[in-house]
């Protein structure tokens, strides 16, 4: 059974830095790009976030551009997203996507999410 | 720009069908789409792929009442036979140049 397993959320002052983690099982990861999807309260979803398998091939959507950075471990199974000088408008749940390529390519697989508030 | 729109909102009758729509925004009418549905207080989930010629394929489990289909640069879903677990927030999904895009979401609600 594919699971992914998104930890690391909590409450960050402006300016500051979180990490996020994705655990993935149940399938071989080293076959998949990834990606983060995000959503403020009340509102839908976006994109933020691509990996290739090897990490050769990263990108980002402008909205995190410069601040976020999207790395793995795949000996570790592993997704990370690096944030930093947060802001208010990265309040959101973060959900790690697995990505398939079948002429579209599209999010297969998601995480529950993990929450990560930035206020004072 | 690839834009994905989707009207705010949808209801239906409990046991009937109904159909949302996803619309491609112009000169990307050919592309396909993904639907994933989110239902209350849950990560989303992956329904179908519907390509342009109306061809879909659908998820690990995903029930027959749920089916796709297309029509120049709109693509739809279709669930059939309503039940009260379906209400939830629908959401279209593609691909760009190293972008991903959804489209605004549609709510449910099963009357």
């Amino acid at each position: 059974e594919v699971q992914l397993g998104e930890s690391g959320g909590g409450l960050v002052q402006p300016g500051g830095s979180l990490r996020l983690s994705c655990a993935a099982s149940g399938f071989t990861f080293t076959s998949y790009s990834m990606n983060w999807v995000r959503q403020a309260p009340g509102k839908g979803l976006e994109w933020i976030s691509y990996i290739t398998v090897s990490s050769s091939t990263i990108y980002y959507a402008d909205s995190v551009k410069g601040r976020f950075t999207v790395s793995r471990d795949n000996a570790k199974n592993s997704l990370y997203l690096q944030m930093n000088t947060l802001r208010a408008e990265d309040t959101a749940v973060y959900y790690c996507a697995r990505g398939r390529r079948e002429g579209l390519y599209y999010f297969d697989y998601w995480g529950q999410g993990t929450l990560v508030t930035v206020s004072s | 720009q690839l834009v994905l729109t989707q009207s705010p909102s949808a209801s239906a009758s409990l046991g009937a069908s109904v159909k949302l729509t996803c619309t491609l925004s112009s000169g990307h009418s050919s592309y396909a789409i993904a639907w994933h549905q989110q239902q209350p207080e849950k990560g989303p989930r992956y329904l179908m792929k519907v390509n342009s010629d109306g061809s879909h394929n659908k998820g690990d489990g995903i029930p027959d009442r749920f089916s796709g289909s297309s029509s120049g640069a709109e693509r739809y879903l279709t669930i059939s036979s309503l039940q009260s677990e379906d209400e939830a927030d629908y959401y279209c999904q593609t691909w760009g140049t190293g972008i991903g895009v959804f489209g605004g979401g549609t709510k449910l609600t099963v009357l």
